[in-house]
């Protein structure tokens, strides 16, 4: 019974690539949360999707970054353009249900760093 | 704007002590809080929740506290052991959204 997979686990990009961070949802689980951690800091939320919908994405900067769930696969958080000040570690958390008092279950992360 | 903040950055404890982390939120209208523990390179871990109708819930070794009145809740660690040392997040969820907010941690550390 495996738990919320993400990959890769380590992510290093130059200025002006891109990353693509992928998150595998807990079986059963149709909600998938997105968040940012930078170091010494709590995790802040960019975009909570379900299947082929964004449900809330006001955590997500307005430019370079983008995230989809698609029917089939892994959740992607897209970020273009990189820059040093996207080098954070990346978690994505799934519920069953999406409702406020479900369990969210956190992935072990993407560390991406941006040289 | 809402926020969950923590009041001590820091707790450093001797094995065998109880610990005791504190959260402020500033949001009355949250209805359901969660502590989450982060061991070092990896994601959060649920600990306990409790909701907004209640103020006490246990399990084992731990206790949330919640006061609605001052808008303030607790974690409670019963005979910590070096295993508890991680970064703990109090965390608010919004009842429609499902997003969390989480404050910026309290490093704990168990001393042998």
């Amino acid at each position: 019974n495996a738990g919320v997979m993400q990959n890769p686990r380590h992510l290093v990009r130059r200025r002006g690539q891109e990353a693509r961070l992928r998150c595998s949802p807990m079986k059963g689980h149709s909600h998938v949360y997105w968040y940012r951690q930078l170091p010494e800091e709590g995790l802040k939320f960019m975009v909570y999707l379900q299947k082929e919908n964004i449900i809330d994405e006001s955590g997500m900067p307005k430019e370079r970054f983008s995230a989809e769930f698609p029917k089939e696969g892994p959740s992607i958080l897209r970020i273009q353009q990189v820059v040093r000040g996207d080098s954070a570690a990346y978690f994505c958390a799934s519920s069953p249900l999406g409702q406020a008092t479900d369990t969210q279950y956190f992935g072990p992360g993407t560390r991406l760093t941006v040289l | 704007g809402e926020s969950v903040g923590l009041h001590l950055p820091t707790l450093s404890v001797q094995e065998g002590d109880n610990s005791i982390i504190n959260c402020a939120y500033s949001n009355s209208a949250s209805d359901y809080f969660i502590w989450y523990k982060q061991e070092s390179g990896k994601g959060p871990q649920f600990i306990i929740d409790i909701r907004s109708n209640m103020d006490k819930r246990q399990g084992q070794r731990v206790t949330v506290l919640l006061n609605k009145t001052v808008k303030h809740l607790s974690l409670q660690i019963a005979a910590t052991q070096p295993g508890d040392s991680a970064v703990y997040f109090c965390a608010e969820t919004y009842s429609n959204a499902g997003k969390s907010t989480f404050g910026d941690g309290t490093t704990l550390t168990v001393k042998p």
